[in-house]
Formats: C-alpha cells, structure tokens, sequence
C-alpha cells in the first residue's frame, strides 16, 4: 500500500530565512504529488502539484517543490519565508483510486 | 469560480444526536470526497462519491454515510453521536480530468458534548 512520510512534525525557522519541508512516499510508480497547506480552522489550500515533466515545480506564494525519483521524495522549499507563512502544510500522493496525506508539519515563524 | 462551501461551518450537538452536514463543490466538479481532521489522527478518509454513486469508502463505522446529488452537491450524516467524533469535517471535489487534484472546502467544525 503507498504512504507518505513527512518526517518532521514541527519546524521553526525564523523570518528571513529559507525553508525545507520533507516527503517522502512509498509507492511503486510515480504517483501524483500534492502540497497543501492549512491555516488554522480552515480548509487546506493546494499549493503545488506534479504530475510529470520538469521535477521542479512552482506553486503559489512563492513556492516550490522537487520530485526526486531516486528518493522517492517531493520537499517543499521556499527561498525566504514570511510571518505568514506559519501554518500546517501536508504532502498527499495520489495514484489507483487512492489519495492519502502525510501527517502534516507545523511551521513556526520567529520574528 | 466559487469555491467549495460547506454549511454550517460550526455546528454542536449532545452525544446520542445526528447530525448532517452539507458540501458544494465547485462548478462542474463531480466528485465529492470527505475527511475528518483530528488532532490526534490527522486527515482521515471517509468517503468519495461520484456521479451520485459512492465510489471509495475509507475505515469507518456505519454510523457515519454520505450521499450525493444529481447536482453534485454532497451530504454526509453521522448518526448516534459518540465525543470522538469531535472533529474538522473536510470536504473536497475534483475534476474528471485531474481526479487526485483535490479542493477543499473550509470545513465544518462539530463539536459532540
């Protein structure tokens, strides 16, 4: 069965400054790759999305994420992060009929 | 286009109660699939339907059902109201053509006393 990983249950990082955010998924083919991020008590917001073609990919808000084949991973990374940007985001992996999400990380911004 | 909406957006109710809640999706969306968010258990896939069929069902008890209209908009009901099913209830709808793209309503918040 596929699954997704996202190692990392909280970051903090401060505002100025770059951002990472790992996943990595279990599955046999290349499936359909998700960003999403939520704010608090509010729905999730697609932010990127890879389905084939150039592993890099850019999103809305300025980000953008890799599709790295040969570790099955689709980091999320921004050059600078805002204040805004504090929320929780998720990694979701699609592919035969089945759509399943990471457990998410917390992003704290430090002013 | 409009997004996905979902009513109520809050909604309380006692323990051995129903309840219903509603989704639209965008327009001309036709699939319409429901999650619960905790914090304890993340997102958690109840059901997905399409075409006012249920086409995938995730891990939960008969208490909890769904259904779809000619017009693609969804209900879901949870009948016999337990605490834990105190959650974000999260609907989503696709398009044919990209069926893992998924957009997400805001949510309705049920809090069971």
């Amino acid at each position: 069965a596929q699954s997704v990983t996202q190692p990392d249950i909280h970051i903090t990082v401060s505002e100025g400054a770059s951002l990472e955010l790992r996943c990595n998924y279990s599955y046999g083919a290349t499936p359909y790759l998700f960003w999403y991020v939520q704010s608090p008590g509010q729905g999730l917001q697609l932010l990127l999305k890879y389905f084939s073609g150039d592993t890099l990919v850019q999103g809305i808000k300025g980000f953008e994420a890799e599709f790295k084949r040969s570790q099955s991973s689709f980091n999320l990374r921004k050059p600078s992060v805002h204040w805004s940007d504090a929320a929780e985001y998720f990694c979701a992996v699609g592919a035969d009929n089945d759509m399943r999400f990471g457990a998410g990380t917390r992003l704290t911004v430090k002013p | 286009k409009a997004g996905v909406t979902q009513t109520p957006r809050y909604l309380i109710k006692t323990r051995g109660q129903q309840v219903t809640l509603s989704c639209s999706p965008i327009s001309g969306h036709r699939s319409v699939s429901w999650y619960q968010q905790t914090p304890g258990q993340g997102l958690q896939f109840l059901f997905e339907y399409f075409s006012e069929t249920q086409r995938n069902k995730g891990n939960f008890p008969g208490r909890f059902s769904g259904r779809q209209f000619s017009n693609s908009r969804s209900e879901m009901n949870v009948s016999t109201l337990e605490l834990g099913d105190s959650a974000l209830y999260l609907c989503a709808s696709t398009t044919r053509d990209s069926p893992y793209e998924q957009y997400f309503g805001p949510g309705t918040r049920l809090t069971v006393t």
